[in-house]
């Protein structure tokens, strides 16, 4: 079955800094997608950035980039130069792709907080 | 604002009641997801529709019912609610049901709380 694990509930860094979110996958398929979602206290859910499987270059969106490490399963996201309102909980999500469906696996997802 | 709207913003209601969350996908979108977001459970995936047409039906309850309406837009129906039926319960939309770069856009959610 397909996982996605974010083993840091809590992370703290500096305004201004970068960060690195973790964020590792299974799956036994060869064609899937990654997604990472940002949650601020108000509760919506805002689209960030998207990996595909068979990108060979990892994904960037502004201060936000993918590192994509098809061999060990990850696709962490980096954030540069953090701001206050970075402070949010973020989430990796994983699409099946050969499934034909669209469904998202969320993980439990990471809170990150940007002291000023 | 992604485009996808819900309503309502918060439902408060009593155990074993029905309610109905409703929501409009972006302007073009095809698909749409349900979730559901509770502390003990994460964000779970509850059903898809395709331009009208259940597509996946993940984790829902057989009290929750949904269905995607000629003019795409959607409706959740939760009957004979429970305590632990409180959560947030996002709608997201997408343009298709392939894959590649589809990515779902979420509406701000209907948040049900159960008393």
């Amino acid at each position: 079955a397909q996982k996605i694990t974010q083993t840091q509930p809590g992370m703290f860094v500096q305004e201004k800094e970068a960060v690195t979110l973790d964020c590792t996958y299974d799956t036994s398929d060869q064609s899937y997608g990654l997604f990472w979602y940002k949650q601020p206290s108000s509760g919506e859910m805002i689209f960030l950035i998207y990996q595909g499987s068979y990108d060979e270059q990892n994904a960037t969106e502004g201060r936000y980039s993918l590192n994509f490490q098809k061999a060990r399963k990850s696709a962490n996201l980096v954030i540069s130069a953090s701001q206050l309102g970075d402070s949010a909980m973020y989430f990796c999500a994983m699409r099946d792709e050969p499934s034909n469906t669209g469904k998202l696996i969320f993980g439990q997802g990471t809170t990150l907080q940007v002291k000023p | 604002d992604s485009g996808v709207t819900q309503t309502p913003k918060h439902l408060i209601t009593a155990t074993g009641q029905r309610v109905t969350l409703r929501c409009s996908p972006r302007s073009g979108d095809l698909s749409v997801y349900w979730y559901q977001q509770s502390l003990d459970q994460g964000l779970q995936f509850l059903i898809q529709y395709y331009n009208g047409e259940e597509r996946a039906k993940g984790n829902i309850l057989e009290r929750f019912s949904a269905q995607q309406f000629p003019d795409l837009h959607s409706e959740l129906n939760l009957s004979s609610l429970e305590l632990g039926d409180s959560a947030l319960y996002f709608c997201a939309s997408s343009v298709n049901l392939q894959g590649g770069t589809d990515t779902q856009y979420f509406g701000p959610g209907t948040r049900l709380t159960v008393l």
